[in-house]
């Protein structure tokens, strides 16, 4: 079946460092892929997607390319800031059913 | 627009009680999904429905769990008889299945204590 893998955390950054946070997946078919975020004491909101092989998505700074090759969908930002401190998750979907598989999350924390 | 709606925000109660959490989907999404959050198995979908119809319910842990869609507009998810473990944040989030985007709108969720 589908699934949705991506790196245990918390990650602990400084403000200003380089973020990776790391989603590979297994689909069946031609998914979808989804970063969703969660601000404390706060539902999840899409932060950007990308729905074929090669597609980069991107949203405040945030990126994520859609690998077929390595069934990777890695997020990255250059350079974090305080308020980029939530929970991160990798989803994904198809465009045939409503329903999304979300990963486990991965909390960041950035230090000033 | 509003978002998705949920209430209570905050609930309290006590182990055999019953507890019921209500859902208000945006206006015009046809599909609403229940989600479970905790720590120690993070965001687990319980039951999600397509135009008011229950399509997927593998996820509801157990026959205390019931969850209903009257209209396009509400939906309840109700716990009876309650139990400490289902403490939890529970998430309402809506789409709209026709648009291929894959995009979940999810509410700012339900806190649910059992004491």
């Amino acid at each position: 079946g589908d699934s949705v893998t991506q790196m245990e955390g918390p990650v602990t950054l400084s403000e200003e460092a380089f973020l990776t946070i790391n989603c590979t997946y297994t689909a069946t078919g031609y998914p979808s892929l989804f970063w969703y975020v969660q601000y404390p004491g706060e539902g999840l909101q899409l932060l950007l997607k990308a729905t074929k092989a090669d597609d980069k998505g991107s949203n405040k700074g945030f990126e994520a390319t859609y690998r077929k090759e390595t069934t990777s969908f890695h997020l990255e930002k250059g350079s974090v800031q305080v308020s980029d401190s939530a929970v991160y998750f990798c989803a994904l979907g198809y465009s045939s059913a409503s329903k999304i598989i979300f990963g486990s999350g991965t909390r960041l924390s950035i230090r000033p | 627009d509003a978002g998705v709606i949920q209430s209570p925000r905050h609930e309290v109660t006590e182990m055999g009680q019953e507890v019921t959490l209500r859902c208000k989907p945006i206006s015009g999404h046809n599909s609403l999904f229940w989600y479970r959050q905790t720590m120690m198995r993070g965001l687990e979908l319980l039951i999600y429905f397509n135009n008011n119809v229950p399509i997927d319910d593998s996820g509801m842990p157990e026959d205390r769990f019931s969850a209903k869609m009257p209209n396009a507009s509400f939906s309840t998810l109700k716990i009876q008889p309650s139990e400490p473990r289902d403490s939890a944040v529970y998430f309402c989030a809506s789409s709209l299945w026709t648009d291929n985007t894959g995009e979940l709108f999810f509410g700012e969720g339900s806190r649910l204590t059992v004491l």
